[in-house]
């Protein structure tokens, strides 16, 4: 079982629709959780982090977390085709030091 | 604020050779990370410097090596190259007090001949 698992997609979405990512993870030892953007050829971007359970928003972003079912997800509202992209799951223990574990991605591509 | 640069951004190496990677963070920033990320495995941790010491370690043999300067700025060593080194290598930067968020750089693409 991998640590971190998200589904590859690609997952379609009409434009203006909600996008809605998921991911499962193993550790139960994690405590904070962060989505990451990546377009083909570039690095990750950093959109969402979260740490307590519940949601949280961050304009189109909502992230969610409940650490008692081992899951995190990330909704896109308003979806755009600018918004296409791969959307990299990542975990860390929260003890000291930043090491981050990633799930292999889901590719979102928004069709106008 | 300037962000985390990455040089080169594209190597070529022949199998056998050795190859140093350089990364300056975010400024303010004392934590760099480095990746690896490959089409088969995805991204990977590599190691963890702060404050001129390796704090953290992933699963990868010993030619891959690191170091940090009392800059911040970091240095990552692949020795003895071989095909399946062949990957975008990504430095991340952050705070590195508490858990803090990871920016990452542009990336050095490397390819091993």
């Amino acid at each position: 079982q991998k640590e971190v698992e998200q589904n590859s997609g690609p997952l379609s979405v009409p434009e203006g629709a909600i996008a809605s990512l998921n991911c499962t993870y193993s550790d139960r030892g994690s405590q904070s959780f962060f989505w990451y953007r990546q377009y083909s050829g570039k690095s990750p971007e950093l959109i969402m982090f979260i740490y307590s359970n519940g949601d949280k928003e961050d304009g189109r972003f909502t992230a969610q977390l409940n650490k008692a079912s081992q899951y995190v997800s990330l909704l896109i509202r308003d979806s755009q085709p600018s918004d296409s992209a791969t959307y990299l799951c990542a975990l860390s223990r929260g003890a000291a030091g930043n090491k981050l574990t990633f799930g292999g991605g889901t590719r979102v591509l928004v069709k106008p | 604020k300037a962000g985390v640069t990455q040089t080169p951004r594209y190597l070529i190496k022949t199998r056998g050779q050795q190859v140093t990677l350089s990364c300056s963070p975010i400024s303010g920033h004392r934590s760099v990370s480095w990746y690896q990320q490959t089409p088969g495995q995805g991204l990977q941790f590599l190691f963890e410097y702060f404050s001129e010491t390796q704090r953290n370690k992933g699963n990868f043999p010993g030619r891959f090596s690191g170091r940090q300067f009392s800059n911040s700025r970091s240095e990552m060593n692949v020795s003895t190259l071989e095909l399946g080194d062949s990957a975008l290598y990504l430095c991340a930067s952050s705070m590195g007090t508490g858990d803090n968020e990871q920016f990452f750089g542009p990336g050095t693409r490397l390819t091993v001949l």
